[in-house]
């Protein structure tokens, strides 16, 4: 059965420590993605991967930063973490080919809470 | 601009009875295609169907179906025989050409959040 599993279900954090988001998948995918959701505004699209150590900025990566060292873990990183960064996050993974009928499998999600 | 609207936060249908949830996509682009997840109370997003842009047929997946009108740009999920296990949120997802270039990444829309009456 296909996997992607992330390392926390919920995590409380203080404003400005530094807080890491792991995921990890099972299926030898090549694209690997986080996403944050919130009520009313969906999932929106933080950094993505398409590969060993390369990533690409989403449509918010502002105060977050990721690390790919192996190809099955994708870990978002908070530098510094803010209230406003309280979100779910999710983490979700597809084969290489970018188009068409290419399902995303998605991880249970983070519930982050900074204080 | 890519955009994907669901104008429904939240509906009610009663057991047994088919429901349908709204989807409209805004794309400049011809090739497109189009998925709707459930997210129940646990978080994780479960895919249920995918509608591509030049497929002529509506899509199927058992109790799923996905009204497809290309013209008005709507993508509207249909679910035959609600149970009560369809309780969840549901959310509409485009991927076209601008995603392509961002890693096949999707757009969601709002989400709307169904709950099925006994």
């Amino acid at each position: 059965d296909v996997k992607v599993t992330q390392s926390s279900r919920y995590l409380v954090k203080r404003t400005g420590e530094k807080v890491f988001l792991e995921c990890v998948q099972d299926m030898d995918h090549e694209n690997m993605f986080w996403y944050r959701q919130d009520p009313g505004l969906g999932l929106r699209l933080i950094y993505f991967s398409y590969d060993v150590k390369m990533k690409e900025k989403g449509d918010i990566p502002e105060g977050y930063s990721v690390s790919r060292e192996k190809k099955e873990r994708f870990s978002l990183i908070l530098e510094s973490a803010s209230t406003n960064q309280t979100s779910m996050y999710l983490c979700a993974s597809s084969r290489g080919y970018r188009g068409g009928y290419n399902e995303q499998f998605f991880g249970p999600g983070t519930r982050l809470t900074v204080l | 601009a890519q955009k994907i609207t669901q104008t429904q936060p939240g509906m009610f249908v009663q057991e047994k009875e088919a429901v349908t949830l709204d989807c409209t996509y805004d794309t400049s682009d011809q090739s497109y295609g189009l998925f709707w997840y459930k997210q129940p109370s646990s978080g994780e997003m479960i895919f249920l169907i995918y509608q591509g842009s030049y497929d002529e047929q509506n899509a199927t997946e058992g109790r799923y179906s996905l009204n497809f009108q290309k013209a008005r740009k709507s993508a509207n999920l249909v679910i035959s025989a609600s149970q009560l296990g369809d309780s969840a949120m549901y959310f509409c997802a485009m991927r076209d050409g601008v995603s392509y270039n961002q890693g096949g990444k999707l757009i969601f829309g709002q989400g709307t959040e169904l709950s099925v009456k006994p």
